[in-house]
Formats: C-alpha cells, structure tokens, sequence
C-alpha cells in the first residue's frame, strides 16, 4: 500500500521556468491537499480540494494553481516560479475535510530549489 | 499573536524521562486537535488525534482544555526513536482553509 506519493523528489528551477508536482493517494480519500515548509515556520496551507470537481484556497495560494485530476489524483502547478517559492512541498489526503475531525496522510515531499 | 504556539525547544532529555509539550491555540471555534511527528527531512506523520476526555496510547497521553485554550503531549519512558519535532494541529469544524499547524517542538532523547 504506497499511501501518498509525490513525484520529483527534488527539482531545482530558474526564475521564471514554469513546473508541475505531481500527487497521487490510493486509500481512496475524498480530500486532499498541498502545503509548503519554510524553515522555522509551521506547514501552510497552499490549496485544498474537499472532493473531487472542486478546489479552494488556503492561506498561501498565489503564484500557485492546481487541478483535482481525478479522486486520485491533485497537482500543483508554478507558472513562473519565483526564489520565494523555495521550499519543501507536501501533499496529504484524508477521508474528508480535516476540519471534520478527518486525519491526514502525508506524502514523502518534494524539496523545490528556484535559483 | 500566532494562532498556534509552540515552545520551539530542543528539548534534550535522557532515555527513560518523561517529557510535557504544550500547544496554544487562538480562535476559540477549534474543534480538532492532533499531535503528529517529523523526523527530520521526512513528511509528517500522524502520532494521535486528541479528544476532549484526554486519550492515551501507549507511552503518550495527549490533553485538550478548551478553557485555557491548548492541548498537551505526554511522553513517559522516551526512546532514542522517539527524537523528532512534534507539530501540533488545531482545525476549526468543516474548514480546512483554516487548518494550522504549529511550528514544532523539537525533543532529542540523549543515551
């Protein structure tokens, strides 16, 4: 059972070049989300989709977007990626919203370099 | 004032010690509460959710008072493995723009 994968594991990106993290769950979750880690700080909530057909934003969402591709599947994407942008990504699912009581399940994380 | 504290440590304690974290929270509407863990470079995993009668598992106990606005983690009898950052995680009901997490607190447990 590989829960929440991610794929890259590690990307290194120029300013401005545009890109795609991929995340997938297989414990067929309704929600699922995205958030980065800065050092120091605790993870934030970039953008959330409480099923599928429908996506929302957090606290961080701009200069980000992200497709609910199937029940499976959520990407976020960078269209003109920025050195602010440098961070490690995680998606997580979880049954149904968290806010519900629902536990989240964490990918293994995409660590972004911008240059 | 954030909305989630969390004393950052390190905590440093030898093997067999019991050690208490604490974690406040601001908006009074929370309704769920849980405790994960991070090992370093790893993604955060899910340690126990916290209920409003306390809960136990195993060594750790978590707590919630909605009075005083926080929740705490109990560790009896720390491990070597149990060395990671601890996050705790307060959601308001059906929201989860508003999901937080704290910042951690980072224990290490010496030999």
């Amino acid at each position: 059972n590989a829960g929440v994968t991610q794929t890259p594991k590690f990307q290194v990106l120029k300013t401005g070049q545009s890109m795609t993290l991929q995340c997938a769950q297989d414990m067929n979750h309704n929600s699922m989300y995205w958030y980065r880690q800065d050092p120091g700080m605790g993870l934030r909530l970039i953008y959330y989709s409480a099923s599928e057909g429908t996506t929302d934003k957090g606290e961080v969402p701009n200069g980000y977007n992200v497709s609910r591709l199937n029940k499976r599947e959520f990407s976020l994407r960078l269209e003109s990626a920025a050195p602010s942008q440098t961070s490690v990504y995680f998606c997580a699912s979880s049954e149904a919203l968290v806010g519900a009581g629902y536990e989240q399940y964490f990918g293994p994380g995409t660590r972004l370099t911008v240059t | 004032r954030k909305e989630v504290e969390q004393d950052p440590g390190p905590f440093n304690v030898p093997e067999g010690a019991t050690v208490a974290f604490n974690c406040t929270y601001s908006n009074s509407a929370s309704q769920s509460f849980f405790w994960y863990r991070q090992d370093c470079r790893k993604e955060p995993k899910l340690l126990m959710s916290v209920y409003s009668s306390g809960n136990e598992d195993g060594r750790f106990t978590a707590q919630l008072n909605r009075a005083s606005q926080y929740i705490s983690l109990l560790i009896r009898d720390s491990k070597l493995s149990d060395s990671a950052t601890y996050l705790c995680v307060v959601a308001p009901s059906g929201s989860a723009r508003q999901l937080t997490f704290g910042s951690g607190t980072q224990l290490t447990v010496l030999p």
